[in-house]
This record gives C-alpha cells, structure tokens and sequence, in this order.
C-alpha cells in the first residue's frame, strides 16, 4: 500500500543551522502539508500547498519556513536559522482530495540544541 | 476559527469492553468534515472514521463507531470489544470545505491516550 515517507527521522541541530525535512508524498496526490507536534501538545497546521504553491499558512510559519515541490515526487519543508522552540515532531501529510481524508508519514523529529 | 476539544487527556479499558472517546467543536461553517485520526506509538496517523456533516447517519467502521450530534457540536468515539492494538493516542479533527483550486485542512485536537489492558 502506498505511503508518505519522510527523512530523515530523527535530526540534531545547533540552534541558528538550517534544516532541510524531506518527504515524498503518495504518488498520485495533489495537496501536501506539513504539520508539526511539540511533544506532548496539539498537532499544528504549518502549511498547505497545491498546484505547485502555498495554498494557506498558519501564523507558526513565518519567514523562517519555507516549502518546496522541486521536482514530481519530492515535498520539502526547510526551516531557515532554527530555534530551540522549533523542536518539535514534523509530519508531512498529503491527499488526492482537497476534503478528503490526509495520509501521514512517520514524522521527523528535530532537536535543535 | 474552529476549535476542536478532547476533554479526556487519558483513558483506560479493559479488552473486549467498550469505550468512548468525547470530542467537541466550534465552527461557524455549515459545510464540513469530521475525522478521528490514531496515532500508535512511534507510528504515523491513520484515519480511524470519517463522517460529513451533511450526513444524519453516523459513520461506522467495523468496532469503530460515531455519535455525531451536530446541533451540539458533539463528535465522540465508540471502539467496541476493545483490542490490545487500539492502544494508541486519539485525535478528534475538524476540515472545512473548501472551493475547488484550494487545500482544506485538518484541525486537531490535543489528543486522548487509550490503553487497553487485558
């Protein structure tokens, strides 16, 4: 069965580096998010994207994210000068649906030290 | 905004039994979608049940089942004849419907941890 997978899935990082968090959604899918989860709190919405653009952002996603599509497979959320609150678990999610149900990969977890 | 409630931080079930998970919501839409998502230890999110709000019928999936009160913006779970692999954190979401050309998303709730013990 088709999944989302996302790498790597664990990074360490000193705070003010940049992290690139790779994920390859379900191949026949049309919109790609990322969401994030500090531990033992909610699940955030970051940032959805469609038709190779952002789609809505949530006010977590500042100037500091960015996201990318480069090339057909790839979906890729970079995380510029990172900050000690920026530990957190990422989960990519996409959809072939723009209401339907979202598939989730595995999440990546960053620790920025 | 929509809001999304779990009142139950953690709960606790012996297996076979039955248990539900509450969930609440606060939404100004009239069109939308309701989702409970799983979440296993050190697994991915899986969709558990999804249910229109458009629906008057609950949504059932095999032992899961919905109590979907729109009027009361009340969303809750039933996992019937409970299992040891239902142990997992429980997330109740909300998805507006969106026009086509745009992305809707999900928002969640901070989630109901389910042990089943034997």
């Amino acid at each position: 069965e088709p999944e989302v997978t996302q790498t790597p899935s664990h990074q360490v990082t000193q705070m003010g580096q940049e992290v690139i968090l790779r994920c390859v959604p379900i191949s026949n899918h049309l919109y790609f998010y990322w969401y994030r989860q500090i531990l033992g709190q909610k699940v955030e919405f970051l940032v959805s994207f469609y038709n190779n653009e952002i789609s809505e952002k949530s006010e977590i996603f500042d100037d500091q994210f960015s996201v990318e599509r480069p090339d057909g497979s790839n979906f890729t959320l970079k995380i510029r000068s990172t900050k000690l609150e920026d530990s957190a678990m990422y989960f990519c999610a996409s959809t072939p649906l723009r209401t339907g149900e979202l598939f989730f990969g595995e999440g990546s977890r960053l620790t920025v030290l | 905004a929509q809001t999304v409630t779990q009142s139950q931080p953690e709960m606790s079930v012996q297996e076979a039994e039955t248990v539900t998970l509450s969930c609440t919501y606060d939404t100004s839409e009239s069109n939308y979608y309701l989702f409970w998502y799983k979440q296993p230890p050190s697994r991915q999110m899986i969709l558990v049940i999804r249910q229109e709000a458009y629906k008057q019928q609950n949504a059932t999936e095999n032992r899961f089942s919905v109590n979907f009160q729109k009027a009361a913006k009340s969303f809750s779970l039933k996992i019937s004849d409970s299992q040891l692999g239902d142990t997992a954190m429980y997330f109740c979401a909300f998805m507006k419907w969106v026009n086509t050309g745009t992305a809707s998303k999900l928002t969640f709730g901070t989630g109901t941890r389910l042990q089943v013990t034997l």
